[in-house]
């Protein structure tokens, strides 16, 4: 069965700070990892990384992979209230047909 | 916003009924995703629909069932309900081929 962890659980920063989300997987026949941003609701696509795409890289977040570790992290700079919301990774079954989901970091970004 | 749309925004209704949510998916994709969130179970995958045919299951009860129309919207319904169905419904939808999945703003039921 496929398994996606993140950690931390939640994490409270102040406005300019750096933060490190985490991500760690097992599944079978790795093909792609992708990160989401939650905010009141719907999980919009923030990257995808894949064997041949192991660093993404947009505005102030930051993606890597590490396929032999089998983690990626998310990376956000000088963050902002706005970036406040619940980070999730996912990564998609052998068939490329379904999302397994880590359980999410939730990010407070304090004035 | 992604371009999916999924109707209504809020579901309340008691247990025992049936309910459906409706979703259409972003122009051109073929593929539909149904997932159910919950706050102890996290976002979990129910089904899939490529083009009309069911091509995957996941963790969906026997009391909820799924189509997709020819013109690819589609529609999840949940029957004989449980307070234990309190929760939020995503659609997402995709090309099916590069995992990149498109969700919808969801449909938060809530089961009294």
């Amino acid at each position: 069965e496929d398994k996606v962890v993140q950690s931390p659980l939640s994490l409270v920063v102040h406005e300019g700070d750096t933060v490190t989300l985490n991500c760690s997987y097992e599944v079978t026949n790795f093909r792609s990892l992708l990160w989401y941003k939650q905010e009141k609701k719907a999980p919009t696509f923030l990257f995808m990384l894949t064997s041949s795409g192991i660093e993404k890289k947009s505005g102030r977040l930051s993606s890597i992979l590490d396929k032999k570790e089998l983690f990626s992290i998310l990376n956000i700079t000088a963050t902002q209230t706005g970036d406040s919301a619940i980070y999730l990774c996912a990564a998609p079954n052998n068939a490329g047909n379904m999302l397994t989901f880590g359980g999410g970091t939730r990010l407070m970004v304090k004035p | 916003d992604s371009g999916v749309t999924q109707t209504p925004k809020h579901l309340i209704t008691a247990t025992g009924q049936r309910v459906t949510l409706r979703c259409s998916p972003r122009s051109g994709d073929l593929s539909v995703y149904w997932y159910q969130q919950s706050l102890d179970q996290g976002l979990q995958f129910l089904i899939q629909y490529y083009n009309g045919e069911e091509r995957a299951k996941g963790n969906i009860l026997e009391r909820f069932s799924a189509q997709q129309f020819p013109d690819l919207h589609s529609e999840l319904n949940l029957s004989s309900l449980e307070l234990g169905d309190s929760a939020l419904y995503f659609c997402a939808s995709g090309q099916g081929t590069e995992n990149i999945q498109y969700f919808g703003a969801g449909t938060r039921l809530s089961v009294l």
